[in-house]
């Protein structure tokens, strides 16, 4: 089964300042693929970012780049810069990958409350 | 717009009866997941097919039901309704290779 945990139930930063939202993960499996996914208070769920457990790189998508440290089972979000309208739940989630695609289920995490302050 | 469609958007209803909701899939996406989002329990998921085949199970309850028909849209059919089902459930697509879910805006169900 896979497990993902985020710790922080909310976080707070200034604008332009660059946080760091928290996310460990278990499973027994070799390959599996990491999201990360923002819920603004309107309800849709926007993808982010992916990795792949085999990924050498971290991903990096604009202002977001996921700390990806397989030996520690951690995916911590980065978002650089942040802005008003980063304000929003964040969802760390993993599924199973197969030959490099992810396919099945994902599980979330609980999420993390992210505040920006002008 | 995100290609995965949702309707309806809001629903309110009386314990004890039965709803459905509808997802049509980005074009091209065989497979639909169900998830149930709520302040308790955060987002499970219910349920996934796969060109119109129960693929996989999570935490459904019996007294719900899906379905994928030919043209690929879902129903996620919520019957007996309870106080408790009362959450945003979501629609989510993907594609048989690629690593792209894209959900729809989600359905927001009361009962009272």
């Amino acid at each position: 089964a896979q497990k993902i945990t985020q710790t922080q139930p909310g976080m707070f930063v200034q604008e332009k300042e660059a946080v760091t939202l928290d996310c460990t993960y278990d499973t027994s499996d070799q390959s599996y693929g990491l999201f990360w996914y923002k819920q603004p208070s309107s309800g849709e769920m926007i993808f982010l970012i992916y990795q792949g457990s085999y990924d050498e790189q971290n991903a990096t998508e604009g202002r977001y780049s996921l700390n990806f440290q397989k030996a520690r089972k951690s995916a911590n979000l980065v978002i650089s810069a942040s802005q008003l309208g980063d304000s929003a739940m964040y969802f760390c989630a993993m599924t199973y990958n197969a030959g490099g695609t992810s396919y099945g289920k994902l599980t979330f995490g609980q999420g993390t409350i992210l505040t920006v302050h002008p | 717009d995100s290609g995965v469609t949702q309707t309806p958007k809001h629903l309110i209803t009386a314990t004890g009866q039965r709803v459905t909701l509808r997802c049509s899939p980005r074009s091209g996406d065989l497979s639909v997941y169900w998830y149930q989002q709520s302040l308790d329990q955060g987002l499970q998921f219910l349920i996934q097919y796969y060109n119109g085949e129960e693929r996989a199970k999570g935490n459904i309850l019996e007294r719900f039901s899906a379905q994928q028909f030919p043209d690929l849209h879902s129903e996620l059919n919520l019957s007996s309704l309870e106080l408790g089902d009362s959450a945003l459930y979501f629609c989510a697509s993907s594609a048989w290779t690629g690593n792209g879910y894209t959900f729809g805006s989600g359905t927001r169900l009361t009962v009272v």
